[in-house]
């Protein structure tokens, strides 16, 4: 079965430090990559995503991920957080599985920034 | 903007009590999906839908369904409601055609709080 991994359930960092994200699924075919993020009190939205093209997406607020197909990954990174990006991070697989594409979600990494 | 809304931010009821959540957007998607959100288990698909009367099973469909009878709606029911459904509800809608779900991104509601006595 399709699967995401998220490996870091909590993260704390300092303002200025640099950030990756964990991000491995499991499927062989093509897929789609998406990192939503919630900030506390708000809905779900989409940081980045890639589905062709550059393996090297660029999303809002500074955030960049990378696609390395051979390690099935799609880390997130950020050079310098804030703390204004302390939040729950999800990594999300859309892949085919019996005709039609499913959404799969990780199991979420809450990121915390001490100012 | 999309907007995608649900009836309730919180929501306590009784076990064996019938719970309908409804979610309701604006952008004229054709997929509605909604999800339960679990702390340490991320968002799991209970059920979605790409059109009108149509639905699909997600992953934990067990004692949930759903009903679609306008595009802009997609209501969530538990039958009978148990403590283990006691949970974070979340909706969400993408795309204007069902062969475009796999680029879509998806739209989420502020989600609903259920908590089941």
């Amino acid at each position: 079965a399709q699967s995401v991994s998220q490996h870091n359930h909590h993260v704390i960092l300092s303002e200025a430090a640099s950030l990756e994200l964990g991000c491995n699924y499991s499927y062989g075919g093509t897929v789609n990559l998406f990192w939503y993020v919630q900030y506390p009190g708000q809905h779900l939205q989409l940081l980045l995503k890639y589905f062709s093209g550059d393996p090297l997406v660029k999303g809002i607020k500074g955030f960049e991920a990378e696609f390395i197909k051979s390690k099935f990954s799609f880390n997130l990174r950020k050079p310098s957080v804030q703390w204004s990006d302390t939040a729950e991070y999800f990594c999300a697989v859309n892949a085919r599985n019996s005709g039609t594409y499913k959404y799969i979600f990780g199991t979420g990494t809450r990121l915390k920034v001490l100012a | 903007d999309v907007k995608v809304t649900q009836s309730s931010r919180y929501l306590v009821k009784r076990t064996g009590e019938k719970v309908f959540l409804e979610c309701v957007q604006d952008m004229d998607h054709e997929n509605m999906f909604w999800y339960r959100q679990d702390p340490g288990l991320g968002l799991r698909l209970i059920y979605f839908s790409y059109d009108v009367k149509m639905k699909e099973k997600g992953d934990i469909p067990e004692g949930y369904s759903v009903s679609r009878e306008k595009k802009e709606r997609f209501s969530l029911i538990l039958e009978s409601a148990s403590t283990n459904q006691t949970s974070m509800y979340l909706c969400a809608s993408s795309g204007t055609s069902p062969r475009r779900v796999r680029t879509d991104t998806q739209y989420f509601g502020p989600g609903t709080r259920l908590t089941v006595l």
